[in-house]
Order: structure tokens, then C-alpha cells, then sequence
């Protein structure tokens, strides 16, 4: 069974910053990731995913995640936190892609400070 | 493309009704998934079909929920009776073979009172 665990329900952190929003996941095969962000009153909107081709994905508005696989991660960072950021933050794993469901994880709220 | 189009938006139903969500996947996609999310559970899988035929509904949470989709432009989730504890935001996903996301519509917010 698949499962995603998403390190801290709230992330605060200062305009410009970096942000580091944490996800670990278990699965039996390798897995397809994904980052999806969600705006209030919105749907779900893919960041970046990860296929098995390069381990360092870049995705949407500066956002890029590394796979790890000896430490089943794949944590989301961006160098420089804008306010537009706030947002909702949900970590995926499917084991074939677009071909089957995702296992979310709880989701991570991005708080940006001015 | 206009995306996933789901309708409508926001429901607001008594308990005991019945209630009917609707969506329309991105043209050419055969691939179409229903989530529920709620503050307690997070996103979770209710169902998916691939060319129509239900594939995996483990996650339909009870008998009182049903889904179907009769063509490849269109599908429902309809829950009879319907229960407070069903509130949710209820989204609809489509992709297809050789895609690897899926992609999510805006969501019908429900509310059962």
C-alpha cells in the first residue's frame, strides 16, 4: 500500500526566504510524485512531477523538488518566497502515472510574512 | 481546452435528498477519477473509470453513494440519502494512457444541512 507523510500542517516563513515544504512516501514499486498547490476556492493545480528520469524536477513559478530514494523523499523548495505562494501544498503518489489513483498527503499550508 | 468542467459549483441540500455532482472530463482523456476532500481525511480516491467501466470504487465511503459514467464526455456521483457528514468538497480528475497527471477541475462544494 501506498502512502504519503507531509512533515508540518503549517509552514511560516518570510517573504524572500527559501521554502522547504517536506514530503516522505512508501511504496512497493517506483513511484510517480507529484506536487499539487491549491488556492482557496480553487482545484488542484500540478507543480512538478517526478517519472523516473532526472532525479531534480523544476516545475511551475520556481518551484523544483528532489527525488531521493534511499531516503523516500521528495521535498519541495523554492529560493525566494513571494506572497502570491500562500497556498495550500499537497504531496502525490500514484504507481502508474496518470493510469491510477493518487494518495495524497494531508497537505501543507505556505503562511508567506511580509 | 476548458478543462474539467464540473457542475455546479456549490450545493446546498437538505439531509435525506438526493443529491447529483456532475463532471466533464478534457476531451480525448479516458481516464476519470472522483476525490472527496475533507478537513479530517484530507483528498481521498472514491472511484475511477478507465473507457467508461469503473475500474476500482474501494474508496465509495457507502451503498448511499453511486457513480457512473455513460459516455466519455460525462460523468456523476450521486449520493441518495444524503447525510450532514457527507459535506465535502468533492472533485472530479481526467488524464489519459501516456499522460502521467492527472488534471483536477475547480470542485462542488456540498453542504448537507
Amino acid at each position: 500500500a501506498q502512502s504519503v507523510t507531509q512533515l508540518g500542517s503549517h509552514v511560516s516563513v518570510s517573504e524572500g526566504a527559501l521554502v522547504l515544504l517536506r514530503c516522505n512516501y512508501s511504496s512497493s514499486v517506483p513511484p510517480y510524485l507529484f506536487w499539487y498547490v491549491q488556492y482557496p476556492n480553487q482545484g488542484l493545480q500540478l507543480l512538478l512531477k517526478y517519472t523516473s528520469a532526472a532525479t531534480l524536477v523544476k516545475g511551475i513559478n520556481g518551484f523544483e523538488a528532489e527525488f531521493k530514494k534511499s531516503e523516500t523523499s521528495f521535498h519541495l523548495t523554492k529560493p525566494s518566497a513571494h506572497m502570491s505562494d500562500a497556498a495550500e501544498y499537497f504531496c502525490a503518489v500514484s504507481d502508474r502515472g496518470g493510469a491510477d489513483g493518487l494518495t495524497f498527503g494531508k497537505g501543507t499550508h505556505l503562511i508567506i510574512q511580509p | 481546452d476548458a478543462g474539467v468542467i464540473q457542475s455546479p459549483r456549490h450545493e446546498v441540500t437538505e439531509m435525506g435528498q438526493e443529491v447529483t455532482l456532475r463532471c466533464k472530463p478534457i476531451s480525448g482523456h479516458d481516464y476519470l477519477f472522483w476525490y472527496r476532500q475533507t478537513m479530517m481525511r484530507g483528498l481521498e480516491l472514491l472511484i475511477y473509470f478507465n473507457n467508461n467501466v469503473p475500474i476500482d470504487d474501494s474508496g465509495m465511503p457507502e451503498d448511499r453513494f453511486s457513480a457512473k459514467m455513460p459516455n466519455a464526455s460525462f460523468s456523476t456521483l450521486k449520493i441518495q440519502p444524503s447525510e450532514p457528514r457527507d459535506s465535502a468538497v468533492y472533485f472530479c480528475a481526467s488524464s489519459a494512457r501516456g499522460v502521467t497527471e492527472a488534471f483536477f477541475g475547480q470542485g462542488t462544494r456540498l453542504t448537507v444541512v
